[in-house]
């Protein structure tokens, strides 16, 4: 199995702008999620779903963050209006049932 | 909150020395995850150990679980400095699988 895929690896954007990021979880898993990392905060949990379903986004900072899966392969997170302080790496983690989380790669995102 | 605390935030010591970093927790668990996460690279899952199991090894890692005292430990032996990184665990509660982190735990393995 290829891991966790996410994409754009790097993103580089203006303040205002628009940015969506795009996570495939491996095949068979049902439970995918959504963290940021920063120095400041850590590893934080945004968003997760199991099977496609949004279970808890109480990790989401504000109205700007949106979160969709609309099916069991693919996930975005999207940043509407981005802003510098967003700047973090943003990973997602995919599990089947109460097994390992497995972890992408992450992009890496900074707002100018 | 769930998620697991690490400590100590820092550890340094010396290559084959071995290194034991500590994990608590508030709730009840179905299970605990380690994880390594290099500078600048994204997190390796290491090992799980579910809430009826007290120890678990692979390779030179020895993980123990004391759920009585909402604790686990990760035991490193014979370290080397390639194993220089972070350490974070994770939990999932019993119902739910919103695995959190602490802010883990940096060791630096001198050679």
């Amino acid at each position: 199995d290829a891991g966790v895929i996410q994409s754009p690896r790097h993103e580089v954007t203006e303040m205002g702008q628009e940015v969506t990021l795009r996570c495939k979880p491996i095949s068979g898993h049902n439970s995918l999620f959504w963290y940021r990392q920063t120095m400041m905060r850590g590893l934080e949990l945004l968003i997760y779903f199991n099977n496609n379903v949004p279970i808890d986004d109480s990790g989401m900072p504000e109205d700007r963050f949106s979160a969709k899966m609309p099916n069991a392969s693919f996930s975005t997170l999207k940043i509407q209006p981005s802003e510098p302080r967003d700047s973090a790496v943003y990973f997602c983690a995919s599990i089947r049932g109460f097994n390992e989380q497995f972890f992408g790669p992450g992009t890496r995102l900074t707002v100018l | 909150s769930q998620q697991g605390e690490e400590d100590p935030q820092a550890l340094s010591i010396q290559e084959g020395e071995n290194a034991t970093m500590n994990c608590s927790y508030k709730t009840s668990i179905n299970n605990l995850q380690w994880y390594r996460q290099n500078s600048g690279r994204g997190l390796v899952h290491l090992i799980l150990i579910r809430s009826n199991e007290r120890e678990k090894h692979s390779g030179r890692l020895r993980v123990t679980l004391d759920t009585s005292k909402k604790s686990s430990s990760l035991l490193i032996t014979a370290s080397r400095a390639a194993d220089t990184a972070s350490y974070f665990c994770a939990t999932g509660t019993i119902n739910n699988n919103d695995m959190r982190f602490g802010a883990g735990t940096r060791l630096t393995v001198k050679p």
